[in-house]
């Protein structure tokens, strides 16, 4: 089963809407990351929050992390059609032994966001 | 800088027909990663490499060879191609290993007959 898991699978609103997506993981991480992905394009980094941090902003992006509910979500504010794309998290899971990190990353199956002019 | 780029874009295999996918970076990161995108699967890493002449098997490794002569440059070999090796091949960099953003190249969309 996956690590990371997104929640909803798609999403659809209107220009100027927020939209939040939600992403769960089971193991504990050293830091849980957002990319955003154009149709037939490679992944872009959006924003990194630690383990330690619970929320993050940068620009219309505003991450949360819970540990204790191992989730964390991602909002994006006044939504543009240009935000159309799907959205990944990706854990940086912790070892068992010594709690030290794997320097891998573990994608989610992402959100597809839709949003209409 | 050109960042991440991926040769080919495009590529259709028979079954059983070998080639390597070419991954190069401009950005002197130590860490490069090969990853499968599959509808629905999200992306599984396959090969990753911690720096110049080391590779390490990833989530789905079976099927593929990587190597890491040169440290801006991490090929992906298929030996035998098969159906199930039908897929987006993305690469990836970063600078270091923990708190590592990923860069990301443009993909290639290979297709196994």
């Amino acid at each position: 089963s996956q690590q990371g898991e997104e929640d909803p699978q798609a999403l659809s609103i209107q220009e100027g809407e927020n939209a939040t997506m939600n992403c769960s993981y089971k193991t504990s991480i050293n830091n849980l990351q957002w990319y955003r992905q154009n149709s037939g394009r490679g992944l872009v980094h959006l924003i990194l929050i630690r383990s330690n941090e619970r929320e993050k902003h940068s620009g219309r992006l505003r991450v949360t992390l819970d540990t204790s509910k191992k989730s964390s979500s991602l909002l994006i504010t006044a939504s543009r059609a240009a935000d159309t794309a799907s959205y990944f998290c990706a854990t940086d899971v912790l070892s068992n032994a010594g709690g030290t990190s794997y320097g891998k990353l573990t994608f989610g199956q992402g959100t597809i966001l839709t949003v209409h002019p | 800088n050109a960042g991440v780029t991926q040769t080919p874009k495009f590529r259709v295999l028979k079954t059983g027909q070998s080639m390597t996918l070419l991954c190069a970076q401009d950005m002197n990161h130590e860490y490069m990663y090969w990853y499968r995108q599959d509808p629905g699967m999200g992306l599984r890493l396959i090969h990753y490499s911690v720096g110049e002449g080391t590779t390490a098997k990833g989530e789905v490794p079976d099927g593929y060879n990587v190597s890491r002569l040169k440290k801006q440059n991490f090929l992906l070999g298929l030996e035998s191609a098969a159906p199930s090796q039908t897929s987006v091949y993305f690469c990836a960099s970063s600078y270091k290993r923990v708190y590592n953003e990923q860069f990301f190249g443009p993909g290639t969309r290979l297709t196994v007959l």
